[in-house]
Formats: structure tokens, sequence, C-alpha cells
């Protein structure tokens, strides 16, 4: 099946700093790709819509100059959280549909980020 | 923004019980589908039921639909220890193209 993958898998970075997370689709294109969050023993929330070649869209609630989103090509959207602070830390996951699969209901999923600000 | 809603939230059995999880929505939907997440780990996709199934089966795992209550319930049958972990259900709904979540049960099967 389709594989998505993520990197890094887990980052340590200090309050203040920039930190970049890349989301791949490995064998298939991904016009759309999808960034959640999660917070221990918590559910995903969907936080926005990355569309290749055209803005993200947030959800509500989701601040855009927060969380960078760009996806400049049809396989790596890139989630980049500026500004970190220790509440930001979470579990990052992306995950994309294969459109050009026979099922396009199937969304694969990322391995995640683990994102520790201190 | 949550749209599903899953009880229990936490669930403790024996190994070998069966183990029942459900999950409300709240808007129309194109298909469900139940996820599971170790502790810590990325998300396993279970099973996928579309809005005009009422039941599909994999392995141990039964999941009915009932779009009329706007509900689902999946069941693991016969647990195990290794069943141990968060299951989720997410529905896509017929407005657009995003997957959103429900709140989760944490299921743990005691050996």
């Amino acid at each position: 099946g389709a594989v998505v993958s993520q990197h890094p898998s887990r980052v340590i970075c200090k309050s203040g700093t920039s930190v970049k997370i890349e989301c791949r689709s490995l064998d298939f294109q991904a016009t759309t790709m999808f960034w959640y969050r999660q917070f221990p023993k918590k559910s995903l929330m969907l936080m926005a819509t990355s569309n290749e070649g055209s803005k993200a869209t947030y959800e509500q609630g989701v601040e855009k100059d927060k969380f960078l989103i760009n996806h400049a090509s049809l396989t790596l959207s890139t989630l980049t959280v500026t500004s970190a602070h220790p509440e930001d830390s979470s579990f990052y996951i992306c995950s994309a549909r294969d459109w050009g699969a026979p099922d396009t209901d199937t969304q694969y999923f990322g391995p995640g980020t683990r994102l520790t600000v201190l | 923004s949550q749209q599903g809603e899953e009880d229990p939230q936490a669930l403790s059995i024996q190994e070998g019980e069966n183990a029942t999880m459900n999950c409300s929505y709240k808007t129309s939907i194109n298909n469900l589908q139940w996820y599971r997440q170790n502790s810590g780990r990325g998300l396993v996709h279970l099973i996928l039921i579309r809005s005009n199934e009422r039941e599909k089966h994999s392995g141990r795992l039964r999941v009915t639909l009932d779009t009329s209550k706007k509900s689902s319930s999946l069941l693991i049958t016969a647990s195990r220890a290794a069943d141990t972990a968060s299951y989720f259900c997410a529905t896509y709904d017929t407005g657009g193209f995003k997957t959103i979540f429900g709140a989760g049960t944490r299921l743990f099967v005691k050996a």
C-alpha cells in the first residue's frame, strides 16, 4: 500500500526557535495532505489542509503565522512551527490520500513527529 | 473540530473477552474508519465502512454502522493483550474531504 513518511521522528528544541517537519508521500502523488496534532492521551485534531501549489486551509483556532505550511511539490509538505514554545510540544501527524488509486477513501498516515520544546 | 464522540473513554477487560467500542458523529458521511494507535506511535488503519454498508468484518473485528442514528461500533472478539491500544473512529464527511477523529477509547487487555 501507499506509504507516507515523516522527518524527523523526534525533535527537541529550545523555546523561541523554529522547527520544520517534513511529510512525504513515497510512492504516490498527493495534491492534498493533512496535518494533525495530538496531545498526550487525546485524539487527533486537524490543524490544516495542505494544498499543492496553493495556500493551506487552516482549521478554526489554528494560527497561520505560527504553523506555516508549504506544499511545494506533489510529494512533499512541510509544517514549520515558528517561535516554538513549550505549549507547542505535541505529536504531529500528517496524512495524504492517493487520489490516483482505485480506493481514494483510504487515508495514509505518517508515523508522526514528537516535538518537545524546552 | 471533533466530529465523533466515543464511549467508553476507557475500557479494561480480561484476555479472551470481547471489547465493544461505540462512536457517534454529527454530520452526513461518506464513510467511517476505525484506527488503532499504540502508545506514542502512529495510526494503524483497521477497517473502513461506507455509508451504504451496515456491517463489515475483518478477522476478529466487526464494525457496524447505523447512519440513521449516526453511530458506529467496533467489536473485537477474543481479545489479546496485544490489542491494548487506543482506538479511534474517523469520519469522512460529505461536505468536504477532511477526516475528523473521535475522542478515542483506550482499551487495556489484561493477560
